[in-house]
């Protein structure tokens, strides 16, 4: 089985700052996927970042990165100069097949003070 | 490009009842996903469609059930509905099984009373 843990049901930051959400995982498998999706107010849900494991080059995606640590199971998101359109929950996701039969956390709310 | 859709958007049923939802996968995507998101919670996978044939299951009970169409569009049905299944319906398409990329829909609420 694998299981997915974001400790941090709340965060918030100052527009322009950065802040980091957590994400730690486990799985038996030694290669999988991992994802960080945002979900805004509106519902849909839309991809922000992925990794694959094996590769030890953290992602980074304009202003968002990871850092990916395998041996700790962590898999961090760092949002750089925060904007109010980055206010959302976002979910840390893996997969060890494909992306769609994904394992989600239960989520952090990301609130971006103006 | 159409990306994926649902409907209903939102329905209310009674507890015991039978629901049906529906799903149009993003064009050329053969593969189409389904998830539980109770309030509060992240999405549950419930299963997985791959050119017709189930692909997968989450830990959900058999009154959950799939199909998916010669055109990858998709039914999640629900047999004796539960107070419990009241939550956002997610499906997610992608062009294949070895994809590492899924799209969403903007889900079905349903309400259970």
């Amino acid at each position: 089985a694998q299981t997915v843990t974001q400790s941090q049901p709340e965060m918030s930051v100052q527009e322009a700052e950065t802040v980091t959400l957590s994400c730690t995982y486990d799985t038996s498998e030694s290669d999988y996927y991992l994802f960080w999706y945002k979900q805004p107010p509106s519902r849909q849900m839309i991809l922000v970042i992925r990794q694959e494991a094996y590769k030890q080059q953290n992602a980074t995606e304009n202003r968002f990165s990871v850092n990916f640590q395998k041996a700790a199971k962590s898999f961090s998101l760092k949002i750089s100069d925060s904007q109010l359109g980055d206010a959302a929950m976002y979910f840390c996701a893996l997969s060890w097949t494909n992306a769609g039969k994904s394992t989600f956390g239960d989520g952090t709310t990301l609130t971006v003070k103006p | 490009e159409t990306g994926v859709t649902q409907s209903p958007t939102h329905l209310i049923k009674t507890r015991g009842q039978q629901v049906t939802l529906r799903c149009s996968s993003q064009s050329g995507h053969n593969t189409v996903s389904w998830y539980q998101q109770a309030l509060g919670q992240g999405p549950q996978f419930i299963f997985q469609y791959y050119r017709e044939e189930e692909n997968g299951r989450g830990n959900f009970p058999p009154r959950f059930s799939g199909l998916q169409f010669p055109n990858y569009s998709s039914e999640l049905n629900v047999n004796a509905l539960e107070l419990d299944d009241s939550a956002l319906y997610l499906c997610a398409s992608s062009p294949g099984t070895s994809y590492n990329e899924q799209f969403f829909g903007p889900g079905t609420r349903l309400t259970v009373l």
